[in-house]
């Protein structure tokens, strides 16, 4: 079946460092690919997305890019602020529902 | 508000007895999932419906578990009997039709269930 390994967290980073969020997935196509977040108090929304192969998502200054060959969707911020402080869940959508990873809880400093 | 809503937002009951969630979700949107997030994981699937039927259903969903959308608008979840490991945010979310579909989900902000 459809799986989503995203790296264990939690990460904690000093304003204006650099974030990368590792996701692989395995599934039996081509999946559609998507990176949720979940800021505290608040529900699920989308961040980002990519619907096939070497497409990069955006937003937010967030990106990531679709790559078949290693399948991964690598979540990156070049400078990340307080308010990203949030938990990140990469997920992917093949067979008409989203199959999600654990989740990554992000902790940015001031 | 047009997006998703959920209701209760908390429950807590006592374990043996029945709760059921509400959710209505964006006008425009055929599909309606629920999910289930426990602390610290990404939310599980449970079921989906495209209108009144629901299509698919997950092992996570045992018999005490029952999900409708009588009308193929809003949805309820069931849960009978409730035990302490039903404890757990139910996510309820929704998508466009097939076609104008990317895959992307709409979610609520969740009902949380504490069984004592």
């Amino acid at each position: 079946g459809n799986s989503v390994t995203q790296m264990e967290g939690p990460v904690t980073l000093s304003e204006e460092a650099f974030l990368t969020i590792n996701c692989t997935y395995t599934a039996t196509g081509y999946p559609s690919l998507f990176w949720y977040v979940q800021y505290p108090g608040e529900g699920l929304q989308l961040l980002l997305k990519a619907t096939k192969a070497d497409d990069k998502g955006s937003n937010k200054g967030f990106e990531a890019t679709y790559r078949k060959e290693t399948t991964s969707f690598h979540l990156e911020k070049g400078s990340v602020q307080v308010s990203d402080s949030a938990v990140y869940f990469c997920a992917l959508n093949e067979d008409g529902k989203l199959t999600f990873g654990q989740g990554t809880i992000l902790t940015v400093h001031p | 508000d047009t997006g998703v809503s959920q209701d209760p937002r908390h429950k807590i009951t006592k374990r043996g007895q029945n709760v059921t969630f509400r959710c209505d979700p964006i006008s425009e949107h055929n599909r309606l999932y629920w999910y289930r997030q426990t602390l610290g994981q990404g939310p599980e699937f449970l079921t989906y419906f495209q209108n009144e039927a629901q299509l698919e259903k997950s092992r996570l969903l045992s018999d005490r578990f029952s999900a409708e959308r009588p009308k193929g608008s809003f949805s309820t979840l069931e849960i009978q009997r409730t035990e302490q490991g039903d404890s757990a945010m139910y996510l309820c979310a929704s998508s466009k039709p097939s076609g104008s579909n990317t895959g992307e989900l709409f979610f609520g902000e969740g009902s949380r269930l504490t069984v004592l």
